[in-house]
């Protein structure tokens, strides 16, 4: 079975500061993972993937995610907020022959 | 151009209507998804399918009724809308599995009354 929390269902940041969105996983295969996001009132874009290359991903917009299989995390950062970040944001593990599970999503709000 | 469209994206009907909502992508995926987003459980999988004419059951299935007789139409029934199936409904794609990238299309946001 596989499940995602996502640790914060919000999360509050002032313009130009870090951002780090939590993710932790649960799988009982070789995960792939991922980082979507959501913009008011749109579809889900990809920022980035995990797929057992490299464990530092970097993806669109300057975020960047970690996987680390030991603590089962693959937590999203960036290093400077932008207002256009502001948005939902989904972390989603998924394996071979396994369907996508979504996590409940983190809200960003980021502040001027 | 290219992409994953959806329609209607705005539809009300009324409880026991019948209710099609469609999907549409131009790239030849072989894979295609129903998704519905409600506050708190993220996006939760309805039905898939891996190719023309083979469809399968996802998380939440119960009320759906789905078809697949061209690799790029994906369309969702509603053969009896309920309440409960007030929620956006979004379509994806996926070229080479459902463990790989999934495109999403802008959705269809559905209200039962």
């Amino acid at each position: 079975a596989q499940s995602v929390t996502q640790l914060d269902s919000h999360v509050s940041v002032s313009e130009g500061t870090p951002v780090l969105l939590r993710c932790n996983y649960s799988s009982s295969y070789s995960p792939s993972l991922f980082w979507y996001v959501q913009h008011p009132n749109k579809g889900l874009q990809l920022l980035l993937k995990y797929t057992s290359a490299a464990t530092l991903v970097k993806g669109i917009n300057g975020f960047e995610a970690e996987f680390k299989k030991s603590e089962t995390s693959f937590h999203l950062t960036k290093p400077s907020a932008h207002m256009s970040d502001a948005a939902e944001y989904f972390c989603v593990v998924s394996s071979y022959g396994q369907n996508f599970v979504f996590g409940p999503g983190t809200r960003l709000s980021v502040l001027p | 151009d290219a992409g994953i469209t959806q329609s209607p994206r705005y539809k009300i009907t009324e409880t026991g209507r019948q209710v099609t909502l469609m999907c549409h992508q131009t790239w030849s995926h072989s894979y295609m998804f129903w998704y519905r987003q409600d506050l708190g459980h993220g996006l939760r999988l309805i039905y898939y399918s891996a190719a023309a004419d083979i469809t399968d059951k996802g998380e939440v299935p119960d009320g759906y009724v789905v078809s697949r007789s061209k690799t790029e139409n994906f369309p969702l029934t509603l053969e009896s809308a309920t309440r409960s199936q007030t929620s956006v409904y979004f379509c994806a794609s996926s070229e080479t599995g459902n463990y790989n990238e999934q495109f999403f299309g802008p959705g269809t946001r559905l209200t039962v009354l």
